[in-house]
């Protein structure tokens, strides 16, 4: 069964840097895209990016290029986002998702991440 | 980017009774392979979405067979024959044809009446 499961719930400040992960269980990790989608409170989901764990290849939408990093460590099957200065626009729900080719098959639980001072 | 836009945005239906749901492309989702990348989804409150439709009408497995996609080119429909408690939530559509970005819809909220 594959199983996405994401790090907890995480309360930062303005500026603080973050780093949350992903780990894959059930099926090929190496052979997905693994990627990130945003959801602001009452909004819909937006895709922020991904990346192939096999070579470290990673895509962002335009909107996020810049502003997050998506990385992975192949030999643990994880992947993971990162900020180096956080804002309370950043404040949202973060679900990590596998990529078929044009495809978006499995989410995981979704980890909350608040930015207030 | 492809905009994907949904109607109607909500949706209040009589347990037992039928639903459609619309998403339409600003582009065409026939992608290079010949296969068509629109997939449906459904987000309960308080929960992950769970995906229901892919290709616009393959079912994923465990889906009942309520749910029918159907469409083509820009033009998309979920349909629920007989709608259950069970399936209240937002339905968004999504578009892999044309990436990056993957894009969404903005959902249909389905409540019963």
């Amino acid at each position: 069964e594959v199983q996405l499961v994401q790090s907890g719930a995480v309360v930062k400040k303005p500026g603080e840097s973050l780093k949350i992960s992903c780990q894959g269980f059930g099926y090929k990790f190496n052979n997905y895209w693994i990627g990130w989608v945003r959801q602001m409170p009452g909004k819909g989901p937006e895709w922020m990016g991904f990346i192939w764990p096999h070579d470290s290849d990673s895509r962002y939408s335009p909107s996020f290029q810049g502003q997050v990093t998506i990385s992975v460590d192949k030999s643990i099957n994880t992947a993971y986002l990162q900020w180096s200065a956080l804002k309370a626009s950043d404040t949202a729900m973060y679900y990590c998702a596998r990529f078929p080719t044009g495809e978006l098959d499995y989410w995981g639980q979704g980890t909350l991440v608040t930015v207030s001072a | 980017d492809v905009v994907m836009t949904q109607s109607p945005p909500s949706l209040p239906v009589t347990l037992g009774q039928p639903a459609s749901l619309s998403c339409r492309s600003s582009e065409s989702l026939v992608y290079s392979d010949g296969n068509t990348y629109l997939s449906w989804f459904h987000q309960r409150p308080g929960q992950s979405p769970r995906r229901l439709i892919y290709q616009v009408s393959k079912r994923d497995s465990g889906v009942p067979d309520r749910f029918s996609g159907s469409g083509s080119d820009t033009d998309f429909t979920l349909e629920i024959s007989r709608v259950e408690a069970d399936d209240v939530g937002i339905y968004y559509c999504m578009q892999g044809a044309h990436w990056p970005p993957f894009t969404f819809g903005g959902g249909t909220r389905v409540e019963i009446k």
